[in-house]
């Protein structure tokens, strides 16, 4: 059974870059499906960040595309995100999923998520 | 693109039936049978609930289904239970992906 795992700071500076990194296990991050990363500002709905396939093919939410790098290390059975030019605005917990079934497909299952605050 | 449209919020007593609906345009949920439904418990990730706007993943209760007609997807929830009390979310290929705003469920 896949399980996912966010990790990284919880704190990042105005203006930095935010780093996070979801380690896959009970399965490889080389099936056949992409991983993607979603976030919810506190007390706000859920956006879509942008999901990655193993080749290193990405999709990215049109209105994040330029400050957004998703990446993928096979050999960890991990993925990573960075976001750059972070403001107040990308405080939120950052979940990452895999998405399941089809390109396009569901996110199932979830990481338990990690709040990013972005604060000097 | 803009955010799916959700209800606020819906209540209903145990054992009733509720719908929440989730409207977009032609270019979401209208274009393509790509849309799936979240629950999500406070302090919780979410959970798939529905996906390809009428399958059930294994696991998830039968009192749970979806449909679409045009530009409007549904969920539906039968028998209400307590435990049903949380928020739902739908989400839609568009080109990329779009999330409604969510739906905060109250079981009075």
């Amino acid at each position: 059974q896949v399980q996912l795992q966010e990790s990284g700071p919880g704190l990042v500076k105005p203006s930095g870059t935010l780093s996070l990194t979801c380690a896959v296990s009970g399965g490889s991050i080389s099936s056949s499906n992409w991983w993607s990363w979603v976030r919810q500002p506190p007390g706000k709905g859920l956006e879509w960040i942008g999901e990655i396939y193993h080749s290193g093919s990405t999709n990215y939410n049109p209105s994040l595309k330029s400050r957004v790098t998703i990446s993928v290390d096979k050999s960890k059975n991990q993925f990573s995100l960075k976001l750059s030019s972070v403001t107040a605005a990308d405080t939120a917990v950052y979940y990452c999923a895999r998405v399941w079934s089809a390109a396009w497909g569901p996110f199932d299952p979830w990481g338990q998520g990690t709040l990013v605050t972005v604060s000097s | 693109q803009s955010a799916l449209t959700q209800p606020a919020s819906v209540s209903g007593s145990p054992g009733q039936s509720i719908t929440i609906s989730c409207t977009g345009t032609s270019s979401d949920v209208g274009g393509y049978n790509y849309v799936s439904w979240y629950q999500q418990h406070p302090g919780k990730a979410p959970k798939l609930m529905i996906y390809d706007v009428s399958k059930r993943p294994s696991g998830v209760s039968n009192r749970f289904s979806g449909s679409k007609s045009g530009n409007t997807a549904s969920l539906t929830i039968s028998g209400l239970q307590a435990e049903d009390e949380a928020d739902y979310y739908c989400c839609s290929y568009a080109g990329s992906r779009v999330f409604g705003g969510g739906t905060k469920l109250t079981v009075l």
